[in-house]
């Protein structure tokens, strides 16, 4: 089966302004997270979709960041505008769960962002 | 809250050596553990996973005991090879909607 897909894999902007990023989960995936990976630390969960509602997006930059899941399907993930300190891999992931045990994310290559 | 903590890195070892990172969490209820790999210019990669207590995840000779007693999950293989050098995430699943939460990841360099 395809995998997850993310574009674009890399991206360089100025800070102030604006990128956005896309994902394409595994077909038939109710579970969406977009994740930010700061160079040497692990994956911060930003935002979590249950199909095209969200269910978590506690850490989510609310002042800058958005992302959404229209239909369910695909997401796109934005930054407006953008900080030095944005810069990141923005990594994408999907899992069979609903209310179920026993799944495990798969995920996108990521988008590597730099913010000069 | 929910969180996974495992033992920094980075870790050198000689080929042929015996490998342990070690993992521990806390979580309410009852989650789903999970090592990740990461190789070098990749994406994160399931390497092995445990559902239930005493169970054992294996793959391409790493193993992970779920142990409930110590909430730990730790990696361990017998012999590493110089291609295991990556970078290893303790994860967990958890919660009503099944939130997937990360260690900060131990980089391991396995030299010949």
């Amino acid at each position: 089966e395809a995998g997850v897909a993310q574009s674009p894999r890399y991206k360089i902007i100025e800070k102030r302004q604006s990128v956005a990023f896309w994902c394409n989960p595994i077909s038939g995936h109710a579970t969406l997270y977009w994740y930010q990976q700061i160079l040497g630390q692990g994956p911060k969960l930003l935002i979590q979709f249950q199909n095209n509602g969200v269910v978590d997006d506690s850490q989510l930059p609310k002042d800058r960041f958005s992302a959404e899941r229209l239909k369910g399907v695909d997401s796109t993930l934005k930054i407006q505008p953008a900080k030095l300190e944005d810069s990141a891999v923005y990594l994408c992931a999907s899992s069979h769960s609903r209310q179920g045990r026993n799944t495990e994310a798969f995920f996108g290559q990521g988008t590597r962002l730099t913010v000069v | 809250g929910d969180s996974v903590t495992q033992m920094e890195g980075p870790v050198t070892l000689s080929e042929e050596a015996f490998l342990t990172i070690n993992c521990t969490y806390t979580a309410t209820g009852y989650p789903s553990l999970f090592w990740y790999v990461q190789y070098p210019g990749e994406g994160l990669q399931l390497l092995l996973k445990a559902t239930k207590a005493d169970d054992k995840g294996s793959n391409k000779g790493f193993e992970a005991t779920y142990r409930k007693e110590t909430t730990s999950f730790h990696l361990e293989k017998g012999s590493v090879q110089v291609s295991d050098s990556a970078v290893y995430f303790c994860a967990m699943n958890s919660g009503g909607y099944q939130k997937v939460t990360f260690g900060t990841g131990t980089k391991l360099q396995v030299i010949p």
